[in-house]
């Protein structure tokens, strides 16, 4: 079975801060992972993923996140956070089948 | 291309009523999905399609939910009938044929629809 885990249902940054959302999983199996963000009204967009090529994945908008396999972590980060990210993120996991399992999500509010 | 798309976004209906949810999937793609995000928990998976096929139906919660993809083309996930704790956000996604390389485990989703029982 796998499970993922999001610390923080709630982070506030100021904008050009930076951006750090955190995502524990549990995998008996080599993994895939990914981020996802959900902006307003709209539906989940893949942000990035990782399919056991580089552990440090690069993504759109200035996101990349680094898959650490002694930490089971896959946490996502930018350097400079915009008003533009204000989002709710979900880390999700594929492992065995094709379904995908989700964390809680973490809602980013960027402050001015 | 045109992404995934969903009708209603959004339906309000009483309980014990009947719902009907559809799904249009990314041309070509074999493989659709449906999550559901009940108010502040979690995504959860609900079944999976491989063209007209249920492949993995583990995460339907109750007989009250049925789901269709016949021709294997558009989906339909019909609520009957519905309860308060069906409430919530109704995710589709989908995917190329699912096999070993990157691209066929990326899930495209849909907008999703807002389902509210009162």
């Amino acid at each position: 079975a796998q499970s993922v885990t999001q610390l923080g249902s709630h982070v506030s940054v100021s904008e050009g801060a930076l951006v750090l959302l955190r995502c524990n999983y549990s995998s008996s199996v080599p993994p895939y992972l990914f981020w996802y963000v959900q902006y307003p009204n709209q539906g989940l967009q893949l942000l990035l993923k990782y399919t056991s090529a580089a552990t440090l994945v690069k993504g759109i908008n200035g996101f990349e996140a680094e898959f650490k396999k002694s930490e089971t972590s896959f946490h996502l980060t930018k350097p400079s956070a915009h008003m533009s990210d204000a989002a709710e993120y979900f880390c999700a996991v594929k492992a065995a089948g094709n379904k995908l399992t989700f964390g809680g999500g973490t809602r980013v509010l960027v402050k001015p | 291309e045109a992404g995934v798309t969903q009708f209603p976004s959004h339906s309000v209906i009483e309980k014990g009523q009947t719902v009907t949810l559809r799904c249009d999937p990314i041309s070509g793609h074999d493989n659709l999905y449906w999550y559901r995000r009940v108010m502040g928990k979690e995504i959860k998976f609900l079944l999976h399609f491989v063209k007209e096929s249920k492949q993995d139906e583990s995460g339907m919660p109750n007989n009250r939910f049925l789901a269709e993809r016949t021709g294997g083309t558009y989906s339909t996930l019909k609520v009957q009938p519905a309860e308060l704790e069906d409430s919530g956000v109704y995710f589709c996604a989908s995917s190329q044929v699912a096999g070993w390389g990157a691209s066929s485990y990326e899930q495209y989703f849909g907008p999703g629809t807002r389902l509210t029982v009162t």
